[in-house]
């Protein structure tokens, strides 16, 4: 079935060091991949979403390609910033699949002085 | 605007009663979206509407969990004989909907914390 892995439950990093939270999935049809950001006690909010090969959407300074051939959505940023610290969602829709949208387990982000 | 609106924002039941949450979505919104989050678990879809019609409900518990949409402007989740594995924060989100709701953002709301004892 469809389903999206998040390696990392935990990633500290030093500010102004490069961010990179992995995102693979499987998925039987084509795939829309999102990524989500939830800050502490707050909800969820959408980051980024893909759904063409090879393209790079960004936001805030985070970007990520959507690679079909790897199957893969990784959410990079090129230098981290105390405001980054959150828990960072993938999530995966499929057109005309049984669930409507599966999430990674996600990832939380600690950005440190 | 003031998004989406979810209430109560906190729940306390006892292990055996009903727990009602409501969700208002956006105005114009026709898409509304029920998750759950737990620390174990993270987020899970529940189910979604559009235009008030049940569209996935792939996401709900079999047993107790139910969901309504009688108007546009609310929906509600209703988990009857609450159990402890329930307790979670409950969150609604909604979206512009139409041919495109599998691209659309959602919009979350601030979620319901339901704890059951």
């Amino acid at each position: 079935g469809d389903s999206v892995t998040q390696t990392e439950g935990l990633v500290t990093l030093t500010e102004g060091l490069p961010v990179m939270l992995n995102c693979t999935y499987q998925s039987t049809y084509s795939p829309f991949l999102f990524w989500y950001v939830q800050h502490l006690n707050e909800a969820p909010k959408l980051l980024l979403k893909s759904f063409t090969d090879n393209k790079r959407p960004e936001h805030q300074g985070f970007h990520a390609t959507l690679h079909k051939s790897s199957s893969s959505f990784h959410l990079q940023k090129s230098s981290a910033q105390l405001s980054d610290s959150a828990l960072y969602y993938c999530a995966l829709r499929v057109a005309n699949s049984g669930t409507y949208q599966r999430f990674g387990t996600g990832t939380k982000l600690q950005v440190v002085p | 605007n003031a998004g989406v609106i979810q209430t109560p924002r906190h729940k306390v039941t006892g292990k055996g009663q009903e727990a009602t949450l409501w969700c208002e979505p956006i105005s114009g919104h026709s898409a509304v979206f029920w998750y759950r989050q737990t620390i174990v678990q993270g987020l899970e879809f529940l189910t979604y509407f559009r235009n008030q019609a049940p569209i996935d409900d792939s996401g709900m518990p079999k047993e107790r969990f139910s969901a309504q949409m009688p108007n546009q402007s609310h929906s509600t989740l209703k988990i009857q004989s609450t159990q402890p594995q329930d307790s979670a924060v409950y969150l609604c989100a909604s979206s512009l909907g139409g041919l495109g709701v599998n691209q659309d953002t959602q919009y979350f709301g601030p979620g319901t914390r339901l704890l059951v004892l």
